[in-house]
């Protein structure tokens, strides 16, 4: 089993739709969270990290959920400029970071 | 943060040879990682660059087919060696401070394709 798993996608929305993506991971030791945004032929650049107390970036917004080793990433009032892979990631102090296959969405007009 | 400058940005190479790739990051830092990104995959981990000791391998990886370099703490190579087409993938490297709330950067990736 993969230790960070996520919903491939795509996801297809319209302009201005609200889109969650669900993320879980096996390894309960790994401490920080983030979501990565990588556009096509370009490398991966931090969307946000994600607390236990949930946190929220103008549309976007991270949800933690330790108990059940599950993370969310949740955009509202999609933009066309959204279209992009979101990679959920689960880090260990010390270690590398430990990405999920991404899934991709694209908000269209 | 920190600026990393990775190159070649893309080669297009004949099978059984080598390429090197370079980073080089704008300031010292303990731990960078080499990651592949296969076509319509996400992020593996191919090794962590030590600096002053052998590159720590994940799974899969071997130090023959991978070979690192890490002389010092703001650069490190990637070689790979004897390709064939299967390792035609995007190669990036990243650094992190072993911090583990702070976040990672990435080099721009190299694009490797194999012929």
């Amino acid at each position: 089993r993969k230790e960070v798993e996520q919903d491939p996608g795509p996801f297809n929305v319209p302009e201005g739709a609200t889109v969650a993506f669900n993320c879980t991971y096996s390894n309960s030791a790994s401490q920080s969270f983030f979501w990565y945004r990588q556009d096509c032929r370009k490398e991966p650049k931090l969307l946000m990290s994600v607390y236990s107390s949930g946190n929220e970036d103008g549309r976007f917004t991270a949800q933690l959920n330790r108990a059940s080793q599950y993370i969310s990433l949740l955009i509202r009032d999609s933009k066309l400029s959204d279209s992009a892979t979101y990679l959920c990631v689960v880090k260990r102090s010390g270690y590398a970071l430990n990405f999920g296959k991404g899934t991709s969405l694209l908000v269209t007009p | 943060s920190a600026v990393i400058s990775q190159k070649p940005s893309r080669d297009i190479c004949q099978r059984g040879t080598s390429l090197t790739i370079q980073c080089q990051v704008d300031s010292q830092v303990t731990m960078m990682f080499w990651y592949r990104q296969q076509p319509g995959q996400s992020l593996t981990l191919i090794a962590t660059a030590n600096q002053g000791s052998e590159a720590t391998y994940e799974s899969g990886f071997v130090i023959d087919k991978f070979p690192i370099s890490r002389p010092n703490l703001t650069f490190s190579t990637l070689t790979v060696s004897n390709m064939s087409p299967e390792d035609s993938s995007i190669y990036l490297c990243s650094v992190a401070p072993p911090r583990a709330e702070t976040e990672a950067f990435f080099g721009q990736g190299t694009r490797l394709t194999v012929v």
